[in-house]
């Protein structure tokens, strides 16, 4: 596609309840990452894929995190019993490649309430 | 472990005033450094990168920002702003050695008033 993508845009669920949320990135593009963005705060870094493997998954905050890349394409960011904390916008932005010049591209988030 | 520091939170400045907004990272080695922005409703986009070469880098629409290795700093600069480049704008950084995940600064709100 022309750019990255995501969905669902908005997904409002209740506390406790497991929510998916989908990222396709830029194709040809091997690097995905994803970061969350809460109000007030910068952009948090959770994961990091090359290919399907993810060598850096140093950001997710518990392991009620978990993300997948099949096919070397679209990936999901899954939490489990979801927590009112967990509310925030989550982005996906790939890259060529990881590396020295790995600008990223970005999606247009998800926005993620729990109640 | 790399940190990112935007001093400026909220900026509200009049078209055609000057823009300068500080940007500080921690690294002890060779780092690529970026300035991203987000106008309202739309996503993250890169605005100027720096990765080798010339420290003063000039972005789209107007904007250049100048690495000075000695303070360890990357602030962005406009001379004159219009009610256009209303948006947050995001420093990064990452250490350049192979892979390395960018960190980014809290960002700062610009608001132009017309």
């Amino acid at each position: 596609g022309a750019g990255v993508s995501q969905s669902p845009s908005n997904k409002v669920t209740e506390k406790g309840k497991d929510v998916e949320l989908r990222c396709d990135p830029i194709s040809g593009h091997t690097a995905l990452y994803w970061y969350r963005q809460s109000l007030g705060q910068g952009l948090e870094f959770l994961i990091y894929f090359q290919g399907n493997s993810a060598p850096d998954k140093s950001g997710l905050p518990s392991d009620r995190f978990s993300a997948e890349r099949t096919g070397g394409s679209v990936s999901t960011l899954t939490i489990q019993r979801t927590q009112q904390e967990d509310s925030a916008v989550y982005l996906c932005a790939s890259s060529i490649v990881a590396g020295e010049n790995n600008e990223q591209f970005f999606g247009p988030g998800t926005r993620l309430t729990v109640l | 472990a790399q940190s990112v520091s935007q001093h400026n939170h909220h900026v509200i400045l009049s078209e055609a005033a000057s823009l300068e907004l500080g940007c500080n990272y921690s690294y002890g080695g060779t780092v690529n450094l970026f300035w991203y922005v987000q106008y309202p409703g739309q996503h993250l986009q890169l605005l100027l990168k720096y990765f080798s070469g010339d420290p003063l880098v000039k972005g789209i629409k107007g904007f250049e920002a100048e690495f000075i290795k000695s303070k360890f700093s990357f602030n962005l600069r406009k001379p004159s702003v219009q009610w256009s480049d209303t948006a947050e704008y995001f420093c990064a950084v990452n250490a350049r050695v192979g892979y390395q995940k960018v960190t980014f600064g809290t960002g700062t709100k610009l608001q132009v008033i017309p």
